[in-house]
């Protein structure tokens, strides 16, 4: 069964420091996406990084990055030198590429995450 | 660029009315998911159009239909409106219904039913 599961419902980090919000999902596609999103308050869905289940190397952007961990099956989201303005949900999601024809993102609970300065 | 619009916000409703939310999409993307996410979960899929379309559908009534025209944008119409179904309403486009192309949200609707 597809399934994206986030333990963490809340987590504090201090302004400056790393941090790591975990994630792991199950499928049996051969072919998926990874994706995680942040969600202030407002509402809005917005992507920060992609990981692709063939991709070799670990993805970043800019202060973003993605552990992917294949054989352990988890996506774990590292934040580097954390601003006040990180503090929000942040979601993990995941696509099939074959067993999904209808575009279906399937999302995690949802971690919390409070930048303390 | 533009990127995707949902209207209205906010909106209030009773029991057993009828809704419609409306979502433009990104320009350059033919197809919108919609989603519905209750407070405090992640987004749930409702369904997906692909050059007006549904190219796919999840767990949700038939009371949940949409629309795609051809300028891409979408509409989520949802009858007899119960409470359940207060939540926020989020449409999302992409360039492709296929492979794994990155969905791109619009700010939501926030529906209250009462």
């Amino acid at each position: 069964a597809q399934k994206i599961t986030q333990t963490q419902p809340g987590m504090f980090v201090q302004e400056k420091e790393a941090v790591t919000l975990d994630c792991t999902y199950d499928t049996s596609d051969p072919s998926y996406g990874l994706f995680w999103y942040k969600q202030p308050s407002s509402g809005e869905m917005i992507f920060l990084i992609y990981q692709g289940s063939y991709d070799q190397q670990n993805a970043t952007e800019g202060r973003y990055s993605l552990n992917f961990q294949k054989a352990r099956k988890s996506a774990n989201l590292v934040i580097s030198a954390s601003q006040l303005g990180d503090s929000a949900m942040y979601f993990c999601a995941m696509r099939e590429a074959l067993y999904n024809q209808g575009g279906k993102l399937i999302f995690g609970q949802g971690t919390e995450l409070s930048v303390k300065p | 660029e533009t990127g995707v619009t949902q209207s209205p916000t906010h909106l209030i409703k009773t029991r057993g009315q009828q809704v419609t939310l409306r979502c433009s999409s990104q320009s350059g993307h033919n197809t919108v998911s919609w989603y519905q996410q209750a407070l405090g979960q992640g987004p749930q899929f409702i369904f997906q159009y692909y050059r007006e379309e549904e190219n796919g559908r999840g767990n949700f009534p038939p009371r949940f239909s949409g629309l795609q025209f051809p300028n891409y944008s979408s509409e989520l119409n949802v009858n007899a409106l119960e409470l359940d179904d207060s939540a926020l309403y989020l449409c999302a486009s992409s360039s492709s219904d296929r492979g794994l192309e990155t969905q791109y949200f619009g700010p939501g609707t926030r529906l209250l039913v009462l």
